[in-house]
């Protein structure tokens, strides 16, 4: 079965600064799509980013960027000059390409915490 | 984007009543409905999935009698807990796949349940 482990229960960084949060999966898959979910105050899943296991090239969306190491089943998130709108929860999800239901996987979460 | 309406985001009830929280998807067709329990500080955690027209596969160890999901129309999908009890007492989300070959999910609000 596939898992996703996050292994950083809690992260802080200064505002402006560069944080990255880790994120691990195991999958026998060779198709499959990685997910970066923000969960604020306000409980509301939001997604921040994804990646398709194909695409070798790394997706970026504007401060929010991943490094992607497929062999190593690694799906780093790298969030440059961070805010403070960006304290939240940050899950990292895996979805199967080929499963018709998209269930997505999910891990256990790690809290960002922005410092002023 | 699409969007999935969930209400009541807050709900109070007396221990032995039932409560329905209902997701609906406002301008797309939601065939199927994942339904999560999130625990605080936790990931989120598949309940079951609605399928409209048929039954609900829900996950091991949820109870099927308790946690009754319809999903009449697809647009609609609905979730009763009856019988509450406080060890009830979480926050529910309800999330729509992505349709039309798109890989986003789409959340609703979610509801935080309190049973006294």
């Amino acid at each position: 079965a596939q898992t996703v482990t996050q292994s950083q229960p809690e992260m802080s960084v200064q505002e402006a600064e560069t944080v990255t949060l880790s994120c691990t999966y195991d999958t026998s898959e060779s198709d499959y799509y990685l997910f970066w979910y923000k969960q604020p105050p306000s409980r509301q899943m939001i997604l921040v980013i994804r990646q398709e296991a194909y695409k070798q090239q790394n997706a970026t969306e504007n401060r929010f960027s991943v490094n992607f190491q497929k062999a190593a089943k690694s799906f780093s998130l790298k969030i440059s000059d961070s805010q403070l709108g960006d304290a939240a929860m940050y899950f990292c999800a895996y979805r199967e390409t080929m499963d018709s239901n998209y269930q997505l996987i999910w891990g256990a979460g790690t809290k960002l915490i922005i410092k002023p | 984007g699409a969007v999935v309406s969930q209400h009541p985001s807050r709900v109070i009830c007396k221990s032995g009543t039932s409560v329905k929280i209902e997701c609906r998807s406002l301008d797309f067709q939601a065939t199927t409905m994942f339904w999560y329990r999130q625990f605080p500080k936790q990931s989120l955690m598949l309940m079951a999935t609605s399928n409209e027209g048929s039954k609900a596969t829900y996950e091991q160890g949820v109870e099927k009698d308790k946690f009754l999901i319809n999903h009449a129309s697809l647009t609609l999908s609905t979730l009763t807990v009856t019988s509450a009890h406080p060890e009830d007492s979480s926050f529910y989300i309800c999330s729509a796949p992505a349709t039309g070959g798109s890989t986003e999910a789409f959340f609703g609000q979610g509801t935080r349940l309190t049973v006294v």
